[in-house]
């Protein structure tokens, strides 16, 4: 069975305090890794999608990479509008119907 | 440009009584999908629709009907509902395979 698990459930953080979130996964046959925001009361927003182990996505202080089992988020730096909810979904052979999502890590970054 | 609306934002419903989710996207994108997002679960997949006038199950999918009459709108439907469909629901959409969802802002369905 197809499994995502992301680590920790909840970090905190001081504004320029820099940290990494795990997400670990078990699928056939890897097709795409993504990761999402997600801000209370608002839908996921896009961030990355990887694709092979080895591959990296930077976009302001967020830096994605992907191994064969595991993919890391780093905050470098961060300040207190980044906390929200990160999301990581994989996606199995076949299409997006294919895709599974971890539960979330959720990040304070106090000021 | 609006991206994926979805309506209404809140509804509270009594057990039995049937509603119906609006999502519409303005970005022609061709695959839609309903997903619910419980407290400490992942996104579930309830349905999908990979083009107008399709529809597929997913994960998640009894309790729960839709359609897609026209390619930017997307309909879910509870029959009955139950107090285990209190939940937040998401309308996604995407232009093509493997390329990133796009989100709404979600619904929040409450069943007592």
């Amino acid at each position: 069975e197809d499994q995502v698990t992301q680590s920790p459930e909840a970090l905190r953080l001081q504004e320029g305090e820099s940290s990494s979130l795990n997400c670990s996964y078990t699928v056939s046959g890897l097709r795409g890794l993504f990761w999402y925001r997600q801000d209370p009361g608002k839908g996921p927003e896009f961030l990355f999608t990887l694709y092979s182990a080895g591959e990296e996505k930077e976009k302001e202080r967020l830096k994605a990479t992907l191994t064969k089992k595991e993919s890391f988020l780093h905050i470098t730096a961060p300040k207190p509008e980044d906390s929200a909810t990160y999301l990581c979904a994989v996606q199995a052979p076949g299409g997006s119907e294919k895709l599974v999502f971890g539960k979330g890590t959720k990040l304070t970054v106090n000021p | 440009n609006a991206g994926v609306t979805q309506t209404p934002k809140f509804r509270v419903l009594k057990t039995g009584q049937s509603m119906t989710l609006l999502c519409a996207q303005d970005m022609n994108h061709e695959y839609m999908y309903w997903y619910r997002q419980d407290p400490g679960m992942g996104l579930r997949l309830i349905h999908y629709s990979v083009g107008e006038g399709t529809t597929a199950k997913g994960e998640v999918p009894d309790g729960y009907n839709v359609s897609r009459l026209k390619k930017q709108n997307f309909l879910l439907g509870l029959e009955s509902a139950a107090p285990s469909q209190t939940s937040v629901y998401f309308c996604a959409s995407q232009n093509q395979m493997r390329s990133p969802l796009h989100f709404g802002n979600g619904t929040r369905l409450t069943v007592t």
